[in-house]
């Protein structure tokens, strides 16, 4: 299985911020990397697919980038709706595909 | 609208087993591969299955392997998730999920673009 690394676990920050998540995989999986949102109680959402493309009606403050081992996931000013736990996936190859451990984006 | 809900969980001793279901709505389920999704309590998302569109390829984390066999009904629209032998640690919310694909750069690119809300199995005696 590809491993996949998230930092932080966790981080703290206050409406307005730029916050920057980053993932790292075990192994290159080229762009196959997606970002998905999820708030307690709730299942997941899909925020960024193929490592930098937006999901239609995500809002523009999302973005993403990176290719190969090393990503990362950027939301330029933080909205109260965005606390929340975020997770990295690798769709490299064939199911079943892996998570990132999640980063919990929480109020400062 | 296009919407995936789960049921079936439920309350089941080691060694017991569940059928869980995923009945869709809203899109042409034949058409989609399709996966369950688990999350422990406290804990990160995990892949636990995949089934194609016409059920020509299944697969399966390593860790269920033997005891857990997924399949559809398309006539129905509905996933399903046999779970045998349950454990401890195969206590979780089950979710189901659409595949999507999407071409770009000369290459196909997955992701789940829709999930349902999940149903709970709980393993304790």
């Amino acid at each position: 299985d590809i491993q996949m690394t998230q930092s932080p676990s966790s981080l703290s920050a206050s409406v307005g911020d730029r916050v920057t998540i980053t993932c790292r995989a075990g192994q290159s999986i080229g762009s196959h990397l997606n970002w998905y949102q999820q708030k307690p109680g709730k299942a997941p959402k899909v925020l960024i697919f193929a490592a930098s493309s937006l999901e239609s009606g995500v809002p523009s403050r999302f973005s993403a980038s990176g290719s190969g081992t090393e990503f990362s996931l950027t939301i330029s000013s933080l909205q109260p709706e965005d606390f929340a736990t975020y997770y990295c996936q690798q769709t490299y190859k064939t199911p079943p595909w892996t998570f990132g451990q999640g980063t919990k984006v929480e109020v400062k | 609208q296009v919407q995936l809900v789960e049921s079936g969980g439920g309350v089941v001793q080691p060694g017991g087993s569940l059928r869980l279901s995923c009945a869709a709505s809203g899109f042409t389920f034949s058409s989609f591969g399709m996966h369950w999704v688990r999350q422990a309590p406290g804990k990160g998302l995990e892949c636990v299955a995949f089934i194609q569109y016409d059920e020509s390829e299944k697969y399966y984390t390593d860790s269920v392997k033997g005891r857990f066999t997924i399949s559809r009904d398309n006539s129905k629209n509905t996933l399903y998730l046999q779970i045998n032998s349950l454990r401890a640690e195969d206590t979780a919310i089950y979710y189901c999920a659409k595949d999507r694909i999407s071409t770009s750069r000369d290459s196909y690119y997955y992701y789940m673009d829709v999930w349902g809300k999940g149903t709970t199995v709980t393993v304790s005696s």
